[in-house]
């Protein structure tokens, strides 16, 4: 499975978007980007996913870019309940395994 | 829809008895169930694959005679820490994925502290 590479942390003001990026340079064809998110102390929390198109559903938009390298995770309007490591993993076909990083640890600020 | 639970959440043992954590998928079957372990400050990492009726895939360095898995049915899953020690005091996470799709669903976790 691809590697991913995230910023360690960023900050986010209450009410404002959360754009989270990551890049996945050496993704293949048939690998597909999910993003899951860790609230401390919870159980990994599935957020969305992606092959080549962007998706949006009711918690997030999730934008790749045409060369699919890169691809943002975006929460429209953050609330201090969205503070939580986020990770984005590259995954591809039944056989494959979530891999975890050290993903991007957003804090959402008043 | 897809809700995984685990029980329990949270347990504390004497150091040399075994533990089991059970994993349930609540609103769909799942032919896949995956355990996972997060020490602080660190990431999940995998221990095994377990798949329904079949003898579990454990990840490298992940003693099978020690996490004893179990996936009797399309909806439960068990992992059995024998002889605990203080060492395997640490966050045990289940997944579970739904029949066909990569779409991994995640237990709450349970905390184990072993004394």
């Amino acid at each position: 499975d691809a590697k991913t590479t995230q910023p360690t942390s960023m900050d986010c003001a209450e009410g404002r978007a959360a754009n989270l990026p990551c890049n996945h340079s050496t993704i293949s064809g048939n690998e597909y980007v999910y993003w899951y998110r860790q609230i401390h102390s919870q159980g990994p929390q599935y957020i969305i996913h992606g092959l080549k198109n962007n998706e949006t559903n009711e918690m997030a938009s999730l934008i790749i870019t045409e060369d699919r390298k890169s691809s943002t995770l975006i929460l429209p309007h953050a609330t201090l309940r969205d503070t939580a490591v986020y990770y984005c993993i590259a995954l591809g076909g039944s056989q494959g395994n979530l891999i975890f990083g050290k993903g991007t640890k957003l804090s959402v600020k008043p | 829809g897809a809700v995984v639970s685990q029980h329990p959440s949270r347990v504390i043992c004497k150091s040399g008895t075994s533990v089991k954590i059970e994993c349930r998928s609540l609103d769909f079957q799942a032919t896949t169930m995956f355990w996972y372990r997060q020490f602080p400050k660190q990431s999940l990492m995998l221990m095994a694959t377990s798949n329904e009726g079949s003898k579990a895939t454990y990840e490298q360095g992940v003693e099978k005679d020690k996490f004893l898995i179990n996936h009797a049915s399309l909806t439960l899953s068990t992992l059995t820490v024998t002889s605990a020690h203080p060492e395997d005091s640490s966050f045990y996470i289940c997944s579970a994925k739904l029949i066909g799709p990569d779409t991994q669903y995640f237990g709450p976790g349970t905390r184990l502290t072993v004394l």
